[in-house]
């Protein structure tokens, strides 16, 4: 099985851009989904396919993806917006997913 | 309104047997394929089991390969997990995801149910 790698902290301020990154081998041929999760509460899915927003995910939030990494971009960050956030792919194989080990997002 | 709640969870012992259930609605089960997610108390999350929504095609973690099975029934909405042979590391939050069908994403997650591993 692969790995996906992120950095396990971000800061940004209040109405900045931010850039959350996800590297793996995977990338090369998968797409990565990204999760939101805020403390005590079940993930939400935010990005998914090359640039998709499900139904009310504010616009602010953009995915992309180049070589072995995917990104999550959210431009003009708000204090809601302080959370865990998660990448998600298959693996070489597959058949199996795989999470990174997630990011912990400060809006300051 | 999709709606996913699990249930099932609670303590049991090292080498114990748990069965989780997923109660599905809002969306027509029968379409979907359907995950199990974990996550250890403050850990990441860790895919566990995927299957697809005819139940002919389910693959699993190798961390729990040979000791949980998924299932599902469609005609009840309902999707199980067997969980046998339980170590300590499999403490954790279990969460169900519905598989969105145009995404392949985890679309939609329940609130999760926590099984507890410890004597």
């Amino acid at each position: 099985s692969s790995e996906l790698t992120q950095d396990p902290a971000v800061s940004v301020a209040l109405g900045q851009t931010v850039r959350i990154t996800c590297q793996g081998d995977s990338l090369r041929s998968y797409y990565a989904s990204w999760y939101q999760q805020k403390p005590g509460q079940a993930p939400v899915l935010v990005i998914y396919g090359k640039n998709n927003r499900p139904s009310g995910i504010p616009d602010r939030f953009s995915g992309s993806s180049s070589g072995n990494t995917a990104s999550l971009t959210i431009t003009g960050a708000q204090a809601e917006d302080e959370a865990d956030y998660y990448c998600n792919s298959r693996d070489s194989s597959a058949n199996h997913l795989v999470f990174g080990g997630g990011t912990k997002l400060t809006v300051l | 309104e999709v709606q996913l709640v699990e249930s099932g969870g609670g303590l049991v012992q090292p080498g114990g047997s748990v069965r989780l259930s997923c109660a599905a609605s809002g969306f027509i089960f029968s379409n979907y394929n359907m995950n199990w997610v974990r996550q250890a108390p403050g850990k990441g999350l860790e895919w566990v089991s995927h299957i697809s929504r005819d139940s002919n095609t389910i693959y699993y973690a190798d961390s729990v390969k040979g000791r949980f099975t998924i299932s599902r029934d469609n005609a009840k909405n309902s999707l199980d997990l067997q969980m046998n042979s339980l170590r300590d590391e499999d403490t954790a939050v279990y969460y169900c995801a519905r598989e969105g069908d145009n995404s392949g994403a985890r679309d939609y997650w329940g609130q999760g149910t926590l099984v507890t591993v410890s004597s």
